[in-house]
């Protein structure tokens, strides 16, 4: 099976500007979360969704949404960019609740 | 909300010998606790994990071993090689509405010498 893919791998934008990151999870999974990862935070949940539903979200602020489509893809997207954004944005996908998360290879963010 | 705490943050080994990393969390009624290795560039790769109705966990080299009394676990490595060097991430998931939520460690880093 193929694993989590994520595209584009790498992004710069500019401060103010939005930005959509896109997932495709393994075949079957219909859970995607969303994860960023920073240095000085590691690793922090934004949200899941599962069957087109958001189920649960982070503590993270309202410029921070997503959602997902009837064949499990998953996009996230950022308004209002800034520069604390910049992170590696990861996304893992399961069968659903308390299943093994898989993770992608992340999109690396950078607000310029 | 779940909170993990993992220990140490980095750990250096010689070749062949055995490492551990250690966790603790706070929600009682966390029940899902995966382990999590991680390379530079690449994302988080499931290497293990241990359901709470297990107390311990083997897969060749790695094994886990969880005491709920205490709400702890621990990540085994024997006789470790270069190729086990990273971040390696505890994890938990909490319970009702967070039940697919995993809250993480802050990573150990860990080096192995050759």
């Amino acid at each position: 099976k193929a694993g989590v893919t994520q595209t584009p791998r790498y992004l710069i934008k500019t401060r103010g500007q939005q930005v959509t990151l896109s997932c495709s999870p393994i075949s079957g999974h219909r859970s995607v979360s969303w994860y960023q990862q920073t240095p000085g935070q590691g690793l922090q949940f934004l949200f899941e969704y599962f069957s087109e539903t958001q189920r649960n979200k982070g503590n993270f602020p309202g410029r921070f949404s997503g959602r997902q489509f009837s064949n499990s893809r998953s996009e996230m997207n950022v308004s209002t960019l800034e520069l604390g954004d910049s992170a590696l944005y990861l996304c893992a996908s399961s069968l659903g609740q308390q299943s093994s998360q898989y993770f992608g290879p992340g999109t690396r963010l950078t607000v310029l | 909300g779940e909170n993990v705490e993992q220990h140490p943050s980095t750990l250096s080994v010689q070749e062949g010998d055995s490492a551990v990393i250690k966790c603790t969390y706070s929600d009682s009624a966390s029940n899902y606790f995966p382990w999590y290795k991680q390379e530079l560039g690449k994302g988080p790769q499931l290497i293990i994990d241990i359901r709470s109705n297990v107390g311990e966990k083997k897969d060749q080299r790695i094994a886990v071993t969880l005491n709920k009394t205490a709400k702890h676990f621990s990540l085994h490595i024997t006789e470790t090689q270069p190729e086990d060097s990273a971040v390696y991430f505890c994890a938990a998931i909490g319970s009702g509405g967070s039940n697919y939520k995993l809250t993480f460690g802050k990573g150990t880093l860990l080096t192995v010498n050759p």
